[in-house]
């Protein structure tokens, strides 16, 4: 039972462009939503967060949009650097555990 | 100093070996993670400790056993573990545990169990 869902195992973006990077949740009790990014042998690096109670979040390139009712959030980076390229980790939480998504890799080429 | 350190990078044992990962931070964090994260698949929390004390276990086989010794320190204890436990292990800490707290990730321990 997979509660959150990274549907789009890679993504691949021109420098410069908007890069969309989406998740679905199906556990109403989550309260709290992050976002986090992992190089390759390296733990994963806290991006932006949001609250259930919001619907946008903004952090310089990086925005995170929640819509509660249909259980899905995105992340968006605009514009898109070759630094981006890595593996994006959606994760909820609620009671303190963090559950995350599968991934999505994006590539982001120059 | 924001960051947490994990020993060793790299680890490989036997399935008859005693082994300890460590873990620490000096944010003066009080909740601390561990979780194991196979390839090409997210983490999986295993365990975490609030103010020094277990509080959650994934239901994690005993041979693999926690141990908070104080409030920046965290050690997982590794004896007779299988090839199948070969993976990266991570710990992560949060100011307290709970929804709204964001986990700051070590870099992780690359176990190998031959």
């Amino acid at each position: 039972d997979q509660q959150v869902k990274q549907n789009s195992p890679s993504l691949s973006v021109q420098e410069g462009r908007i890069s969309i990077l989406n998740c679905d949740y199906t556990n109403s009790m989550f309260d709290y939503f992050l976002w986090y990014k992992k190089y390759p042998a390296e733990g994963p690096t806290f991006l932006i967060s949001i609250s259930s109670i919001k619907d946008k979040n903004e952090d310089g390139r990086f925005t995170v949009f929640l819509n509660k009712s249909a259980k899905h959030l995105s992340l968006h980076i605009v514009p898109s650097q070759p630094g981006d390229s890595a593996v994006y980790f959606c994760a909820a939480s609620g009671t303190g555990k963090l559950i995350f998504g599968q991934g999505t890799t994006l590539q982001v080429k120059p | 100093d924001t960051e947490v350190t994990q020993t060793p990078k790299h680890l490989v044992m036997g399935m008859t070996n005693k082994k300890s990962l460590k873990c620490e931070q000096h944010m003066g964090h009080r909740a601390m993670y561990w979780y194991k994260q196979k390839a090409k698949k997210p983490p999986e929390l295993m365990f975490v400790y609030s103010y020094e004390k277990l509080s959650i276990n994934e239901s994690v086989p005993s041979r693999f056993s926690p141990e908070c010794p104080n409030s920046s320190l965290l050690n997982l204890h590794l004896h007779a573990l299988q090839p199948e436990d070969s993976a990266l292990y991570l710990c992560a800490s949060s100011q307290v545990q709970g929804s709204v707290n964001e986990q700051f990730f070590g870099p992780g321990t690359r176990l190998t169990v031959l």
